[in-house]
Formats: structure tokens, C-alpha cells, sequence
């Protein structure tokens, strides 16, 4: 399995642009995770889906962001505009079971985005 | 609310050496316990997890934690440490009482340097 994908792995853009980050869960998978790691604030869960649907998005900063889960093998995290202070690393996790003994989030590689 | 402290932000060890990483959790309910490991520049990898039964979790690349419900902690250990284990380690707890939505609270992460 190639694990959870996440494209781009660096983005570079200017303040007011829109920026789109995509993730690609592992086959199989019904639960899609975006977290966003900052030296200041750690790791955070911005919001997750179980079957394609949102369940918490109490994470997402504010309105300039949003995400979308169109189908089980694809989601994207939009921020519009982009703001320096949303530079940071966001990464995508999956998994098969949530809440489940067997539960293990996989993350892929992250994005680095970099808001100048 | 749920909430993981990690008591150290670095720990700096030499090689061959044994280190601890600790980690002190809160929660009201039945929690699962999780350590993930994170190399520079790449995702979060799970190194072992607690569901129930034994105290005592054996993970991956020699790692080790014990589950202590009196202390609410489940410090992370290893009796020799090599310079390759030099990486972020996250302490990361998950609600039973969640329904089951898998989702986890992160620690803010400890840097362990191993020095040769």
C-alpha cells in the first residue's frame, strides 16, 4: 500500500492567495483526519470525516478555511485568503476503525505551506 | 475534557544510554493511550498503544511504555538508545467514550537528542 498521500509536499504562496491541499486516505479506509503542527501550538485537529461526512470541525481556526471529502479516496483542505500566520505543516491522517481496539490514524508526509 | 502533558520538551541522552519520556494524561472516562514517533520531515509513525489487559505495551524499535491508571501517566521508555531514535515523540490519548470516532489529543511533543 502506498500509504496516505498528500499533495503538495512544499507550498510557497503570498499573503490573499488561495491555497488547496490535498489528501489521498488509504484504501479501505472510512475516517480522514487534517491536522496542522505548529512550533507554537503543537499539533492540532482542524476537523475530521467518518464515511465522507464532517463529525467535528471545531478545530478549524475560522472561516477562511474548509475542507471537503467529495469521496472515500479523496479530500482537500482550502484556505482563502491565506494569511502568513496559517504557515505550517498539515497533515493528513487516515483510519479503518475509529474508536476501535484496533485503531491506528496513519499520516502521510505532510505540506509545508510557507505564507509570505 | 481530555487533556495529554508532556513534562519535557527535550531530552537530550548519549548513545547506549537509557532514556524516559513522560507523559501525564486526563480524563474522565477510559481512555486509549498512544506514543507516535516523527522523524525530521516526515509524518507521524505509531510506536506502540495501550487498549487494556497488560500494562506493560512493547512497541517498535525497542520501545516500551507502562500504563499507570493511579498517575494517570504512561511514560515512554528504552534501556539503549541509538543516534537513529533521534526524533519527536508525541504522547496521544484517545476517548473511549468518544463514540468512536477515533479522534486523538496530541501532547505538545518532546525532541529527543541522542548525542554520540
Amino acid at each position: 500500500d502506498a500509504g496516505v498521500i498528500q499533495s503538495p509536499r512544499h507550498e510557497v504562496t503570498e499573503m490573499g492567495q488561495e491555497v488547496t491541499l490535498r489528501c489521498k486516505p488509504i484504501s479501505g479506509h472510512n475516517s480522514l483526519f487534517w491536522y496542522r503542527q505548529t512550533m507554537m501550538r503543537g499539533l492540532e485537529l482542524l476537523i475530521y470525516f467518518n464515511n465522507n461526512v464532517p463529525i467535528d470541525d471545531s478545530g478549524m481556526p475560522e472561516d477562511r478555511f474548509s475542507a471537503k471529502m467529495p469521496n472515500a479516496s479523496f479530500s482537500t483542505l482550502k484556505i482563502q485568503p491565506s494569511e502568513p500566520r496559517d504557515s505550517a505543516v498539515y497533515f493528513c491522517a487516515s483510519t479503518s476503525h475509529p474508536g476501535a481496539s484496533t485503531d491506528t490514524q496513519y499520516f502521510g508526509p505532510g505540506t509545508r505551506l510557507t505564507v509570505l | 475534557a481530555q487533556s495529554v502533558t508532556q513534562l519535557d520538551s527535550q531530552v537530550p541522552v548519549f548513545e547506549e544510554a537509557p532514556v524516559e519520556l513522560r507523559c501525564n494524561y486526563s480524563s474522565s472516562v477510559s481512555v486509549y493511550l498512544f506514543w507516535y514517533v516523527q522523524y525530521p520531515n516526515q509524518g507521524l509513525q505509531l510506536l506502540l498503544k495501550y487498549l487494556s489487559g497488560s500494562t506493560l505495551v512493547k512497541g517498535i524499535n525497542g520501545f516500551e511504555a507502562e500504563f499507570n491508571k493511579s498517575q494517570t501517566s504512561f511514560h515512554l521508555r528504552k534501556p539503549s538508545v541509538h543516534i537513529s531514535d533521534t526524533a519527536e515523540y508525541f504522547c496521544a490519548v484517545s476517548d473511549e467514550g468518544s463514540g468512536n470516532t477515533g479522534k486523538l489529543i496530541f501532547g505538545q511533543g518532546t525532541t529527543l537528542q541522542v548525542k554520540p
